[in-house]
């Protein structure tokens, strides 16, 4: 059974940092991509990050660019979100997810980690 | 920037009926790497449909995607209490995007 379980949100204060992890078991994590997608209170999804199986390739949204750093240790399973100089805009769910293959469709979720943004 | 619009915002019917809802891109989905989730109230997304119409595991045949382009269709053939929920769709590859949604409230 594919399971994914995010740790590490909290309430941090504006132009602080955080450190998201996603534990990941039930499949071979090394042969696929990842991703990190959030959602606002009451909003809808956002896509933030993604790397590949590799961790050669990383992606991210215009506004997270240069704060936050994707990674991910095959050997462990496991994969990060380094957040810095984070925003109030940041406050969201964010949610560890399987790609299905390297395309950035996902097909397993995490149930998600609470990061809250404020002074 | 790929933008989708997903029509309508809020969709009221009763279980047993028929659900449609469109999704927009402003862009042309390419290779139609389009997917449609289903999530409900503290609950993960879930993923029912990818490559436009392809069904994911486990997911019942009463969900069916169509559509190409820049046009796409999630139906629901006969809802069940549980599908009460919000729906979003994606476009993913490059670029990655998603839609607002659409939530399918009881009527």
């Amino acid at each position: 059974e594919v399971q994914l379980v995010e740790s590490g949100g909290g309430l941090v204060q504006p132009g602080g940092s955080l450190r998201l992890s996603c534990a990941a078991s039930g499949f071979t994590f090394s042969s696929y991509a990842m991703g990190w997608v959030r959602q606002a209170p009451g909003k809808g999804l956002e896509w933030v990050s993604a790397i590949s199986d590799s961790g050669g390739s990383t992606y991210y949204l215009g506004s997270v660019k240069g704060r936050f750093t994707i990674s991910r240790d095959n050997s462990k399973s496991t994969l990060y979100l380094q957040m810095n100089s984070l925003r109030a805009g940041d406050t969201a769910v964010y949610y560890c997810a399987k790609d299905v293959g390297r395309s950035g469709c996902y097909d397993y979720w995490g149930q998600g980690t609470l990061v809250t943004v404020s002074s | 920037e790929s933008v989708l619009t997903q029509s309508p915002g809020t969709l009221s019917l009763s279980p047993g009926e028929r659900a449609t809802l469109s999704c927009r891109a402003s862009q042309t989905v390419s290779s139609r790497y389009l997917a449609w989730y289903q999530q409900k109230p503290g609950q993960a997304p879930r993923l029912l449909i990818y490559g436009a119409s392809s069904r994911a595991t486990g997911i019942p045949d009463r969900f069916s995607g169509s559509g190409s382009g820049t046009d796409f269709t999630l139906t629901i053939s006969r809802l069940e209490p549980e599908d009460f929920a919000v729906y979003y769709c994606q476009q993913y590859g490059s670029p990655l995007a998603f839609g607002p949604g659409t939530k399918v409230d009881i009527k």
